[in-house]
């Protein structure tokens, strides 16, 4: 079974919208992190949480993790052409440097 | 300062054969991490490299096997090759004994089985 869900598994979204994308764990998270990949291409690095309730921002894209270290968002605010790719949840679920779990990411295309 | 690079970037090879597959891993770091993915999958760990042994292995046969050299570089061999094998291989980079994350990933190298 998948450890991590991520939804939607794809996302048609008008340029200048807004989006979210989720990340679900049935076990508590000691790192959470968001990547982004283009296709066939290695991942991007977006964003680490590692506290619950934490929050982080980096341009128009910001992502949480929610107090029960369960469940991240990321979302994206008045989306643009650039923002197309797969974009996955990467996760910590032990303790310690430990290989990452990956959800099966989200297809986001953002269309004029 | 240089990130993770692989070689080669594209691979074609039949079944039955088997391939070797190349990472540098960022300047500094000393860990190596091997990860298959599939079309329309996220990454899947294969093994870990520290201190030129196998750490930790996730859920893959031993046709899969690694070794990591004195200037930390690594390599991922898979002998007999089958169709299933066809997949992205990414290869990430870390510092151990700091804990750091995020793991820092390479490009990625396609292999492609007929």
């Amino acid at each position: 079974s998948q450890e991590l869900e991520q939804s939607p598994q794809s996302l048609i979204v008008q340029e200048g919208k807004n989006l979210t994308i989720n990340c679900t764990s049935s076990k508590t998270l000691y790192g959470l992190y968001w990547y982004k990949q283009k296709y066939g291409e290695g991942l991007i690095f977006l964003m680490m949480l590692q506290k619950g309730g934490e929050e982080k921002s980096h341009e128009k894209i910001t992502a949480k993790l929610d107090e029960k270290k369960q469940q991240s968002s990321l979302h994206i605010t008045a989306s643009q052409p650039s923002h197309a790719g797969i974009y996955l949840c990467g996760a910590d679920i032990k303790p310690g440097n430990t290989p990452l779990v990956f959800g099966k990411g989200t297809r986001l295309s953002v269309i004029a | 300062d240089a990130g993770v690079t692989q070689s080669p970037t594209h691979l074609i090879k039949t079944r039955g054969q088997q391939v070797t597959l190349r990472c540098s891993p960022k300047s500094g770091h000393d860990t190596v991490s091997w990860y298959q993915q599939a079309l329309g999958q996220g990454p899947q760990f294969i093994f870990q490299y520290y201190e030129e042994e196998e750490r930790q292995r996730g859920n893959f046969p031993d046709r899969f096997s690694g070794h990591q050299f004195p200037n930390y570089s690594s390599e991922l061999n898979v002998n007999a090759l089958l169709l299933g094998d066809s997949a992205l291989y990414l290869c990430a980079s870390s510092l151990l004994m700091t804990g750091e994350q995020p793991q820092h990933f390479g490009d990625g190298t396609r292999l492609s089985i007929l």
